[in-house]
């Protein structure tokens, strides 16, 4: 099956800090998802990025599908940035399920 | 409008009982999943309902798990026979088609968190 890769597992900011989080696949894929789990657990939507790039705020995504890699960029980070962030694809064939990463883990200390 | 809700939020069971866990996806979605998200496996697909059908079961890990979803709407997990390794937070999603390659994008409920004594 499809292998997504996330790095860094883990990252420490100061907050005001710039960070930027990277997302590898193996394969073809028709979608890709970033999703910000917050301490309660709930998956927050923050792009649906098949390509291109997208803002929302402090953040932005970019999705060069055609090098198999995804970047969420995060500006000025607060602390309630802190959290788990998941890259997650749906591939090119076959079912629309998503395959997720082991996700990046964000600590933002004040 | 309302997001994904699921039911119940925690629960608590001895190994050996049944357990059901339901899902009320986002109204008109055609598509729903199951996830389970656990501390060794990270986040892993169970299952996908396209409507009331279920064509890709590949990710249900053993024939003590089924799920059905009734009126396009309502999905309820099924785990029988619980086991410890059945310990996990249950994760619903549904989306607007159920057609893979246009806009689909998955949005999640907030989870049953299942213990197994």
């Amino acid at each position: 099956g499809i292998q997504v890769e996330q790095s860094p597992p883990d990252l420490i900011l100061q907050e005001g800090a710039n960070s930027t989080l990277r997302c590898n696949f193996s394969d073809s894929v028709n979608n890709l998802q970033w999703f910000h789990q917050n301490p309660w657990g709930q998956l927050i939507n923050l792009f649906y990025i098949p390509s291109g790039t997208k803002q929302n705020g402090r953040l932005s995504a970019t999705t060069v599908a055609t090098e198999r890699y995804s970047l969420l960029y995060i500006s000025s980070s607060q602390t309630t940035d802190s959290g788990v962030y998941f890259c997650a694809v749906e591939r090119h064939s076959g079912y629309s399920t998503l395959t997720f990463g082991k996700g990046t883990m964000l600590l933002v200390s004040p | 409008g309302a997001g994904v809700s699921q039911s119940p939020s925690n629960k608590v069971t001895e190994k050996g009982k049944d357990v059901e866990l339901r899902c009320d996806p986002i109204s008109g979605h055609t598509a729903l999943y199951w996830y389970r998200q656990s501390l060794g496996q990270g986040l892993e697909f169970l299952i996908y309902f396209q409507g009331n059908s279920a064509p890709d079961k590949s990710g249900l890990p053993s024939d003590r798990f089924s799920a059905e979803r009734t009126g396009g709407s309502v999905s309820t997990l099924t785990i029988q026979r619980t086991q410890q390794e059945d310990s996990a937070v249950y994760l619903c999603a549904s989306s607007p088609i159920a057609t893979s390659g246009t806009d689909n994008e998955q949005f999640f409920g907030p989870g049953t968190r299942l213990t197994v004594l």
